[in-house]
């Protein structure tokens, strides 16, 4: 069975711009949740989405958002990029419900410049 | 606010010995705990988990203990191998489902 696969795997943008990171959950896994990993800061949880729905969501401002489609993947956004946004985005999907054992992708690097 | 904390950054530790990995937490909310490795290039892998109900989980060469009443989670590997150098994360799960992850520990297993 194929793993949680998050693409593109690096990008550098320029502050100001936008970004969409995608993520594609392991097959039958309907819950799909964003993390950010700085420094020293571990992972700080973005949102989370289950059936197209965002489910939960963490302390992040409103330029950070996201969607899950009807096949499960998902997409986020972050809009006027600032330099502190450069971390690390993992994605993590599990099959549902209160599953707490997530599957992380292996991330996306974003560099703001 | 930082709900979850590891307050040791690194630690190093012998092949062989014993490695004890920390997580204290502030809110009594949580009723799920778990323990994720993380490699280089790589998305953190769940390790082992422990329900509040329970005081100790054992796998293999892992064990999770709970501290309920001191808010403490621990995560003891016996006997560490080169191979368990990675970052460590403890994880602590509400009853919404989400996840408050600590800062990590990166474990260096030393021959």
């Amino acid at each position: 069975k194929a793993g949680v696969t998050q693409t593109p795997r690096y990008l550098i943008k320029t502050r100001g711009q936008q970004v969409t990171l995608s993520c594609s959950p392991i097959s039958g896994h309907r819950s799909v949740s964003w993390y950010q990993q700085t420094p020293g800061q571990g992972l700080q949880f973005l949102f989370e989405y289950f059936s197209e729905t965002q489910r939960n969501k963490g302390n992040f401002p409103g330029r950070f958002s996201g969607r899950q489609f009807s096949n499960s993947r998902s997409e986020m956004n972050v809009s006027t990029l600032e330099l502190g946004d450069s971390a690390l985005y993992l994605c993590a999907s599990t099959r549902g419900g209160q599953n707490y054992e997530q599957y992380f992708g292996p991330g996306t690097r974003l560099t703001v410049t | 606010d930082q709900q979850v904390k590891q307050n040791s950054p690194s630690l190093s530790v012998q092949e062989g010995r014993i490695s004890i990995l920390n997580c204290d937490y502030t809110n009594s909310m949580f009723d799920y705990f778990l323990w994720y490795k993380k490699y280089p290039a790589e998305g953190p892998t769940f390790l082992i988990s422990i329900s509040s109900i329970k005081d100790k989980n054992e796998d293999g060469r892992f064990t999770v203990f709970l501290n309920k009443s001191a808010k403490h989670l621990s995560l003891h590997i016996v006997p560490s191998q080169p191979g368990d150098s990675a970052v460590y994360f403890c994880a602590l799960g509400d009853s919404w489902g989400k996840l408050q992850f600590g800062a990590g520990t990166q474990v260096v297993v030393t021959p």
